[in-house]
């Protein structure tokens, strides 16, 4: 079945250092959404991409989705104390359902 | 605060017992999603309702069932429980059927399998 990988698990950097968090798939996507999930929260929908090659930014957030639709990226630019939470990529492909990354945490020190 | 809401916020059970878990959806959602997120496996798709009928299906266990009621909101039933099934257990709802279509979570359900 269609898997998604993201990368890194865990990420601790100084306030004020970049971000950047990845997502592969086996499998050609339609489409790819990101999710933010704040520590004893829920997940909370950020962005959706679908077109090959798009980018997207979201002030300080940049999201990209590759060329070849399998694989895409977040990108935060001076991370503050705010940014602290997982990050969820999310894929369809074939299937119908979305199959979300194990999510990539975030810790800003400040 | 998404707009959806998930009853109960804790729930604390033993082993082989039965629970249900309720969710209702934003106002004019018509479709809802219940997902498992444990500490191992992540966030986790077990099954949607669009409409009162069951439209997707992820890993849900056949111990687990679902259904949607006429007024829109959404019961997941986990019986027979083990302690493996511990997790929060987050409903999700969106407009539209399809998974282009953004996805609003609740709170989410912490259950405790003792």
């Amino acid at each position: 079945g269609q898997q998604v990988m993201q990368i890194p698990q865990y990420q601790h950097v100084q306030e004020g250092e970049d971000f950047t968090t990845y997502c592969n798939s086996s499998t050609t996507l339609s489409n790819i959404q990101w999710y933010k999930q704040r520590p004893g929260g829920h997940p909370v929908f950020l962005i959706q991409l679908v077109k090959s090659g798009e980018v997207k930014k979201q002030k300080r957030l940049t999201f990209q989705f590759g060329e070849a639709k399998k694989n895409s990226s977040l990108h935060i630019t001076a991370t503050q104390t705010t940014d602290v939470g997982t990050y969820f990529c999310a894929g369809r492909g074939s299937a119908r359902q979305l199959t979300f990354g194990s999510g990539t945490q975030l810790t800003v020190l400040p | 605060d998404s707009g959806v809401t998930q009853t109960p916020k804790h729930l604390i059970t033993a082993t082989g017992q039965r629970v249900t878990l309720r969710c209702s959806p934003r106002s004019g959602d018509l479709s809802v999603y219940w997902y498992q997120q444990s500490l191992d496996q992540g966030l986790q798709f077990l099954i949607q309702y669009y409409n009162g009928e069951e439209r997707a299906k992820g890993n849900i266990l056949e111990r687990f069932s679902a259904q949607q009621f006429p007024d829109l909101h959404s019961e997941l039933n986990l019986s027979s429980l083990e302690l493996g099934d511990s997790a929060l257990y987050f409903c999700a709802s969106s407009v539209v059927a399809e998974f282009t279509d953004t996805q609003y979570f609740g709170p989410g359900t912490r259950l405790t399998v003792l």
